[in-house]
Parts: structure tokens; sequence; C-alpha cells
């Protein structure tokens, strides 16, 4: 069993819907979550990052996590086509002093927002 | 200007050849990785450096050698290709050690496809 479970999708969607991503993870020592988009042919870059437990809001985008489930969701409001993109969750379990900054991915839901 | 930059972006090869790929950051930042993708994108790290120093190293074969010859710069040597080290490669570069979380910033990738 993988460290962080996430469903591959395809994921397709009408323009203006709302999105959900989730992410599941076994390790829970994790303590920074992460939302990361990649375009096709693109390398990932970060949408949104979040420390413990809760919410996180940036525009259209929400980030939750629920440690005591084990579980983290994006929510995107409003989607638009130009959401569509592989959006890939990652943790960490941050280690003072040690290797840090290791980031274990998900593996990727691809989202498409058709207009 | 580009923040991670890597050369070539697509490598085609025989198997049994050995190759390389260059990674550049202009970020100013002190620790560079690299992550290989697979098919499935699912996004594994390999190899990371701070300020030159080798913190973490994956259960990789012996044949992938990372060389970082100053902190902007880390290289990724691989001997003997076989077919299944056909991927995307991507290199990252964060500022910073010893801290609870720092983002990262993600090249293009090199997709290398070995026949």
């Amino acid at each position: 069993q993988k460290e962080v479970e996430q469903d591959p999708g395809p994921l397709s969607v009408p323009e203006g819907a709302i999105v959900s991503l989730n992410c599941t993870y076994s390790n829970s020592a994790f303590q920074y979550f992460m939302w990361y988009r990649q375009y096709s042919r693109k390398g990932p870059e970060l949408l949104m990052y979040t420390y413990s437990s809760g919410n996180k809001e940036d525009g259209r985008f929400t980030a939750q996590v629920d440690k005591s489930s084990k579980y983290i969701s994006l929510f995107i409001r409003d989607s638009q086509p130009s959401d569509s993109a592989t959006y890939l969750c990652a943790m960490t379990n941050p280690n003072y002093g040690g290797a840090t900054n290791k980031l274990i991915f998900g593996t990727g839901t691809l989202l498409a927002v058709q207009p | 200007d580009t923040a991670v930059s890597q050369t070539p972006k697509y490598l085609v090869t025989q198997m049994g050849n050995d190759k390389s790929i260059k990674c550049e950051q202009n970020l100013g930042h002190d620790t560079m990785y690299w992550y290989k993708q697979d098919s499935k994108k699912f996004l594994k790290i390999m190899f990371s450096y701070n300020n030159k120093e080798l913190i973490i190293n994956e259960t990789v074969p012996n044949r992938f050698s990372p060389k970082s010859p100053d902190k902007a710069h880390l290289n990724l040597h691989i001997n003997s290709l076989e077919l299944g080290d056909s991927a995307v490669y991507f290199c990252a570069s964060s500022q910073g050690r010893g801290r609870a979380y720092n983002e990262q910033f993600f090249g293009p990738g090199t997709r290398l496809t070995v026949l």
C-alpha cells in the first residue's frame, strides 16, 4: 500500500462546477500538506499548502486537512477550462536536522473542465 | 527568466548507453532535488543536495549518480541505460534545510526514452 493514495481520474466536469479532489494517507507523522498543479508536459507548480489540520482559502481554491481521518481535499469553485491539469497532493514529515523536505506525492488526479 | 532549467528537454537513446541531464537554478536556493515521474504520473524523489552535500539518497540503482558542482547546479548521470529508466526526470530547488517546510520549485522536466 502506498503512503499516499489519490484517485487518478480522469475527472471531467462542466465549466463553473465545484471540483473536489482528495487524498488519503497512512503516515500520521505528516504535518505539511500541499497541492501541486501540473499542466501537460510541464513541471509541477505549488498551488496551496497547509500546516496540520484546518482550512486554507486562496481565491477559488480551498484546501482542507483532516488529520484525524488522514484525509485532505482541494476544492475548486467556479472551475474554468484553464484549470484542466493533473493535481498532485504531497505531504511531508518535518525532520529537523535531518533530511528535510522529502515530499511524498500522490499519483495525481487528471481534471478536465469542459467549456 | 527561467527559475529552474533543465537540459535536454527530450532525450532518446539506446539501451546500454550513458547519458547526463543538467539542471540549473537562478533562485539562489541552496537545496536541489532530482525526481522521477513514471508513465502513471507518480512522482518520487531520488536525490537531494544541500550546498553540494548529498542529504537524500533514495533506493536508486547505482547506475544513477548525481553531481553538484556548486549550489546552483545539479546534474544526473545515468550509466548503462535500461528500458525501465524511461520516464520524466524533474529537477527542483528550495531554500533552506532544517526548517519545517520549504516550497520546492520544479523545472520543466527531461523526457527520457530508452529504446
